[in-house]
């Protein structure tokens, strides 16, 4: 079955580090990719996506590019903010409409 | 992006009682919605499949008595807690879901969720 695995965390930065969290998944076909951020208390916030081999999702400053031969969606930041700690979760939709979900890895920036 | 509401943001109840969460598609139809379940620092555990006008499909070990799910219209999903306690104390968050035609991918947008406490 289709699974997603991510670092565990929490990852600790200081404001304006780079960023990467790792994200590796297994599935069947070609899945679309996402990664969905959630802040304290609040629902998950699409962050961004890639559909297919070689595509690069961004915003917000982050980026992630689908990398079929080694089956991974690597979430990178090249300064981050305060304003950036949450728990980022990378998913999967392998196009049953269900996605599969990391478990999550939270981030946290001091100043 | 699609925006989806929720209703109540949280809730605290009696033991015994129902609870009815509501989730909105604001700007977009959605033929189909989904319900999670968040425990405090896991990922989200997927409930059930709701579609306009038919019966939703629940997961494995979800009790479908107990949580009713109703996707009276296209932009509109309710689930209701019946008979809640404790145990059901929990983080429930929805989803709509966006149509490749729309999102270039099949792509869920998600509620900002529900807490929900049983006393």
């Amino acid at each position: 079955g289709d699974s997603v695995t991510q670092m565990e965390g929490p990852v600790t930065l200081s404001e304006e580090a780079f960023l990467t969290i790792n994200c590796t998944y297994t599935a069947t076909g070609y899945p679309s990719l996402f990664w969905y951020v959630q802040y304290p208390g609040e629902g998950l916030q699409l962050l961004l996506k890639a559909t297919k081999a070689d595509d690069k999702g961004s915003n917000k400053g982050f980026e992630a590019t689908y990398r079929k031969e080694t089956t991974s969606f690597h979430l990178e930041k090249g300064s981050v903010q305060v304003s950036d700690s949450a728990v980022y979760f990378c998913a999967l939709n392998s196009g049953y409409s269900t996605l599969t979900f990391g478990k999550g890895t939270m981030l946290l920036v001091s100043p | 992006g699609a925006v989806v509401s929720q209703h109540p943001s949280w809730v605290i109840c009696k033991s015994g009682t129902s609870v009815k969460i509501e989730c909105r598609s604001l700007d977009f139809q959605a033929t189909t919605m989904f319900w999670y379940r968040q425990f405090p620092k896991q990922s989200l555990m997927l409930m059930a499949t709701s579609n306009e006008g038919s019966k939703a499909t629940y997961e494995q070990g979800v009790e479908k008595d107990k949580f009713l799910i109703n996707h009276a219209s296209l932009t509109l999903s309710t689930l209701t807690v019946t008979s809640a306690h404790p145990e059901d104390s929990s983080f429930y968050i929805c989803s709509a879901r966006v149509p490749p035609g729309l999102a270039g991918t099949d792509t869920q947008y998600f509620g900002p969720g529900t807490r929900l406490t049983v006393l």
